[in-house]
């Protein structure tokens, strides 16, 4: 079985301050991690995924997220935010050897302040 | 390509009453699903599907049923509505076992 926690339900930033949102998960097998974004009254939009080809993944809108699996990790980041940047984050896990219907966390509101 | 449609975006049900969520996916995805939202739980599971004919429960069943007839269609039945199952709702589809999920635009139902 996989799980996801994401620590913290809300992150408060300044507009140009770094972005740091945590998620980290549980996994017997070898997972494939994503981070979604979902803006207000929206669905849900990929950011970016990892699938064991690099650690540190690229995404859209200058985010990114580096898989450490001695932490069992897979935080994101951007190192400057933008007033655009509020909505709320989900990480999720799925892994081999199951559906692979991926596992979500209970997501991470961030807000941006000016 | 419309991607994963849902309908309806908003519904109102009494208790007791029962319903059909409509989501169709025109990318021939293999993999679909139905999750729910609620405040501080994030997305939960439902049910979901790896391909036509075959359905299996997730984390939350109780209360839903799905049926596979088709790769595209994937419905979602609410048995006998309860206030329980206020939510918003998203249908999402993937074509592999490692690619992302596409979601629909959610269908927001309240039961009174």
């Amino acid at each position: 079985a996989q799980s996801v926690t994401q620590l913290g339900s809300h992150v408060s930033v300044s507009e140009g301050a770094l972005v740091l949102l945590r998620c980290n998960y549980s996994s017997s097998v070898p997972p494939y991690l994503f981070w979604y974004v979902q803006y207000p009254n929206q669905g849900l939009q990929l950011l970016l995924k990892y699938t064991s080809a690099a650690t540190l993944v690229k995404g859209i809108n200058g985010f990114e997220a580096e898989f450490k699996k001695s932490e069992t990790s897979f935080h994101l980041t951007k190192p400057s935010a933008h007033m655009s940047d509020a909505a709320e984050y989900f990480c999720a896990v799925s892994a081999s050897g199951g559906s692979y219907i991926p596992t979500f966390g209970r997501g991470t509101s961030l807000i941006v302040h000016p | 390509n419309a991607g994963v449609t849902q309908t309806p975006k908003f519904q109102v049900l009494k208790t007791g009453q029962s319903m059909t969520l409509q989501c169709a996916q025109d990318m021939n995805h293999e993999y679909m699903s139905w999750y729910r939202q609620d405040p501080g739980m994030g997305l939960r599971l439902i049910h979901y599907s790896v391909g036509a004919g075959i359905t299996d429960q997730g984390e939350v069943p109780n209360g839903y049923n799905v049926s596979r007839s088709t790769t595209e269609d994937f419905p979602l039945r609410l048995l006998s509505a309860a206030p329980s199952q206020t939510s918003v709702y998203f249908c999402a589809s993937m074509g592999s076992n490692n690619s992302p999920l596409h979601f629909g635009n959610g269908t927001r139902l309240t039961v009174t």
